[in-house]
């Protein structure tokens, strides 16, 4: 069974431009998560998608913005790039986390390495 | 706030060594807690535990749950270089519409 896909895997863009990271979860999994990867910051949620619909939003600011298709692959988009911006961001995909009746066990992909010169 | 505090930050052990990594929590509800190790790559999935005093175990590792004092340990015996990594510890809080909380890992080296 294929992992979790992510496209870009290297990424390099100026300040003020924008990106848009992709992301394909395993087959079957509905559920797709992102974060953004710091040294100084650790993981921090950005958002989750099920069933192309936003569950949750982590406290960024609206330069970040994602959806995701019917297929469950999911995109993640940063406008007006900041050097900040610079990270390792990671999609990571599951069953359906809001099954009462399921375990969760959340399956990260390779990440996209961002840099903002 | 929900919040996972995870200790040491960071360690150094020589190889055959065992160490012992802790994960405390404070969330409002709680399903399980989750460990991954991350090398210079995304996390991989170690361990998941939703009951108190059941130990998992793969390998070398090892890790347990006690959900009255709100902790967790994972445990890694005869350490070897590859062991080196970042390790995380998240948990489930499970409350509507929330994300799973990380805390900010510890990273592990284990030299020769």
């Amino acid at each position: 069974k294929a992992g979790v896909t992510q496209t870009p895997r290297y990424l390099i863009k100026t300040r003020g431009q924008q990106v848009t990271l992709s992301c394909s979860p395993i087959s079957g999994h509905r559920s797709v998560s992102w974060y953004q990867q710091t040294p100084g910051q650790g993981l921090q949620f950005l958002f989750e998608y099920f069933s192309e619909t936003q569950r949750n939003k982590g406290n960024f600011p609206g330069r970040f913005s994602g959806r995701q298709f019917s297929n469950s692959r999911s995109e993640m988009n940063v406008s007006t790039l900041e050097l900040g911006d610079s990270a390792l961001y990671l999609c990571a995909s599951s069953l359906d986390r809001y099954n009462l009746g399921g375990s969760y066990e959340q399956y990260f992909g390779p990440g996209t390495r961002l840099t903002v010169t | 706030e929900d919040k996972v505090v995870q200790s040491p930050l960071s360690l150094v052990v020589h190889e055959g060594d065992t160490v012992t990594l802790n994960c405390s929590y404070e969330v409002t509800n709680f399903r399980s807690l989750l460990w991954y190790k991350q090398e210079k790559k995304a996390p991989t999935f170690l361990f998941m535990l939703t009951s108190s005093g059941i130990e998992k175990k793969s390998g070398r590792l090892s890790s347990i749950l006690d959900k009255k004092e709100l902790f967790s340990i994972l445990n890694i015996t005869a350490t070897q270089t590859g062991d080196s990594a970042v390790y995380l510890c998240a948990v489930d809080p499970f409350a509507g519409n929330t994300p799973l909380v990380f805390g900010k890992g510890t990273r592990l080296s284990v030299i020769a």
